[in-house]
């Protein structure tokens, strides 16, 4: 149980363009979900907590109009990466929340995004 | 506020030796805590877990015991494998039930046959 899905897996996009990663909690509902951003050899960095039915909540110093996020639906959350450039080269993740006790988060398997 | 501190890597062992990672934090109240590991090119998964004082988290082989007095939640493992190879993540909760973690930075652990 408590499998979560990212598409897709690797993406190459060209400098200006934007792009959609999408992740879905495969059997359980996720009323949280949580972008994360990871860079070589180093820990990860929140972006962002995006909950069903309402705004996702930016950490600091994250653009919400270059990384938007979409709660539609209480198993999907989209992260649309508008206009990207090279420095916005990662490896995203993304991470569902149970909302059972405990506060665990169960992870997609990732997006790895290169922008040429 | 709330933060999290792991021993800096990499960590290189030989096969059956003993690991142990260690972990710190610093956090307002009572927060669960958490193990995950990264195999490469991967997400996390989550290894263990305890969500009070002397909660013994387990899995795989791995323990950890949530030590209120000593904040800390280090990670053992009697006898490592070449599969154990990745990168271990210790994670507090975050104070306030926002249902966010704190990832300290991370231990590489290589096992060498």
């Amino acid at each position: 149980g408590a499998v979560v899905s990212q598409h897709p897996s690797r993406v190459i996009c060209k400098s200006g363009t934007s792009v959609k990663i999408e992740c879905r909690s495969l059997d359980f509902q996720a009323t949280t979900m949580f972008w994360y951003r990871q860079f070589p050899k180093q820990s990860l960095m929140l972006m962002a907590t995006s909950n069903e039915g309402s705004k996702a909540t930016y950490e600091q110093g994250v653009e919400k109009d270059k990384f938007l996020i979409n709660h539609a639906s209480l198993t999907l959350s989209t992260l649309t990466v508008t206009s990207a450039h090279p420095e916005d080269s990662s490896f995203y993740i993304c991470s569902a929340n149970t909302g059972t006790g405990g506060n665990e988060q169960y992870f997609g398997p990732g997006t790895r995004l290169t922008v040429t | 506020g709330d933060s999290v501190t792991q021993m800096e890597g990499p960590v290189t062992l030989s096969e059956e030796a003993f690991l142990t990672i260690n972990c710190t934090y610093t956090a307002t109240g009572y927060p669960s805590l958490f193990w995950y590991v990264q195999y490469p090119g991967e997400g996390l998964q989550l290894l263990l877990k305890a969500t009070k004082a002397d909660d013994k988290g387990s899995n795989k082989g791995f323990e950890a015991t949530y030590r209120k007095e000593t904040t800390s939640f280090h990670l053992e493992k009697g006898s490592v494998q070449v599969s154990d190879s990745a990168v271990y993540f210790c994670a507090p909760s975050v104070s306030g039930n926002t249902g966010k973690l704190i990832f300290g930075q991370g231990t590489t652990l290589q096992v060498k046959p």
